[in-house]
């Protein structure tokens, strides 16, 4: 299996424009999270799918900032408009299941997209 | 307070000693603790799992977990300079059960 696959691997934007980030999870894996990650704040949960479903969007930080999952395979995080305090890596991450998760099944990470707000 | 707690580090250790990391978490409803390890540039990846008080050995690694006291640590023994790595501490929390990430504690291994 290729693993979870996120595009682009860099993105750098201008302040005020749209960013789309997009996600592949693991063929077969039912939950979905997106990740941000900072020196000063650490690793954030942002929200969280199960089932292509939203079950948690508590950690988006404003409503420039939106996530779909149309289908199992795929999900996009979109920042518009975007703020140079967007800039971090953003990493998409998936699991077979989401109770899974109580009974240690792991989270496979994608690589991350560096994403600089100028 | 933030839900999980991690010195920053760096902790600095020398090759073939024990390196000592620690984690407290608010949520008294965590029920599982994972431990990620993140090199520089990479995403993280999982090394270890608790669930029960106790002691957990896995090759060099040990998970500790005290839930009385919120306090779950992983120790590495016979540290090498591959071991150098950010160690992200993750609770599970809410009723769905998802991890929450500490902000990772810096392992620097020196020869």
């Amino acid at each position: 299996d290729a693993g979870v696959i996120q595009s682009p691997r860099h993105e750098v934007t201008e302040m005020g424009q749209e960013v789309t980030l997009r996600c592949k999870p693991i063929s077969g894996h039912n939950s979905l999270f997106w990740y941000r990650q900072t020196m000063m704040r650490g690793l954030e949960l942002l929200i969280y799918f199960n089932n292509n479903v939203p079950i948690d969007d508590s950690g988006m930080p404003e409503d420039r900032f939106s996530a779909k999952m149309p289908n199992a395979s795929f999900s996009t995080l979109k920042i518009q408009p975007s703020e140079p305090r967007d800039s971090a890596v953003y990493f998409c991450a998936s699991s077979l299941t989401l109770r899974g998760i109580l009974h240690n099944e792991k989270l496979f990470f994608g690589s991350g997209t560096q994403l600089s707000v100028l | 307070q933030k839900e999980v707690e991690q010195n920053s580090g760096p902790l600095s250790v020398p090759e073939g000693a024990i390196a000592s990391l620690n984690c407290t978490y608010s949520d008294r409803g965590s029920q599982s603790f994972f431990w990620y390890r993140q090199y520089s540039g990479k995403s993280p990846e999982l090394i270890m799992f608790i669930y029960s008080n106790g002691d957990k050995e896995d090759g060099r690694f040990t998970a500790q977990l005290n839930k009385a006291s919120q306090y779950v640590s992983l120790l590495i023994r016979d540290s090498q300079p591959s071991d150098s790595a950010t160690y992200l501490c993750a609770p599970t929390s809410g009723g769905y059960n998802k991890l929450i990430f500490g902000a990772g504690t810096r392992l620097a291994v020196h020869p």
